[in-house]
């Protein structure tokens, strides 16, 4: 099955900053890339999604972007708020409905 | 904004007691998934449901769990006889399609 890791496991930024988040996967079907936030005491929040025919989404500070040939998809948050303080999570899947996940990224943002 | 709910936010059981975790998922969304997060490891998927019937279900998915649309609203997942290794944070989602699934808010199950 899918198999998905994430680094680093944790990233300290200093607010203003930008910070990248790394993934990568098994499985050369995997079609569509989620990245989930995940602030304490609630569930994940679907914050941007990439599927494969496309290699780079933008919404606002925050960007995708994914290389197929390499299995790599990474999530770019520019312009770092407090708020962005969170644990992000990758996943990826084959259209088959199970969502395989990274273990998680926290990410600290310093005032 | 429609959102997954779950109930309990919290549920303590002793080790081999039945739980039902209980979801309502997002009202036009046609599949429901569960998931579950062991402290400090990866989401996991368990189980996803379409059309009343179970489409997909990893390996942990074994006899002891089971999930059930009781009627229009509801999405449970029973655990029949629990063990202490099922103690983890267990998500529901649901989506219209394929693939972009909303989680809920969790339920923390503590086996003791």
């Amino acid at each position: 099955g899918e198999n998905v890791e994430q680094h680093p496991s944790t990233l300290s930024v200093q607010e203003g900053d930008s910070a990248v988040i790394k993934c990568t996967y098994s499985d050369s079907a995997s079609n569509y890339f989620p990245w989930y936030k995940q602030e304490l005491g609630k569930g994940p929040q679907l914050i941007i999604d990439i599927r494969s025919n496309v290699g780079e989404k933008k919404d606002q500070r925050i960007a995708v972007t994914l290389n197929k040939t390499a299995k790599h998809f990474s999530l770019h948050i520019t312009e770092t708020q407090p708020e962005d303080s969170a644990v992000y999570f990758c996943a990826a899947t084959d259209g088959n409905n199970r969502l395989a996940f990274g273990k998680g990224n926290q990410v600290v943002v310093i005032p | 904004e429609p959102e997954v709910t779950q109930t309990p936010s919290h549920q303590v059981t002793q080790m081999g007691q039945e739980v039902i975790l209980r979801c309502v998922p997002i009202s036009n969304h046609l599949y429901f998934y569960w998931y579950r997060q062991i402290l400090g490891q990866k989401v996991e998927f368990l189980v996803s449901f379409y059309n009343n019937e179970i489409s997909e279900k990893s390996e942990i998915f074994d006899d002891q769990f089971s999930v059930e649309r009781p009627d229009g609203s509801n999405f449970t997942l029973k655990i029949r006889s629990t063990k202490l290794e099922d103690s983890a944070m267990y998500f529901c989602a649901s989506s219209t399609g394929v693939d972009t699934q909303y989680f809920g808010p969790g339920t923390r199950l503590t086996v003791l």
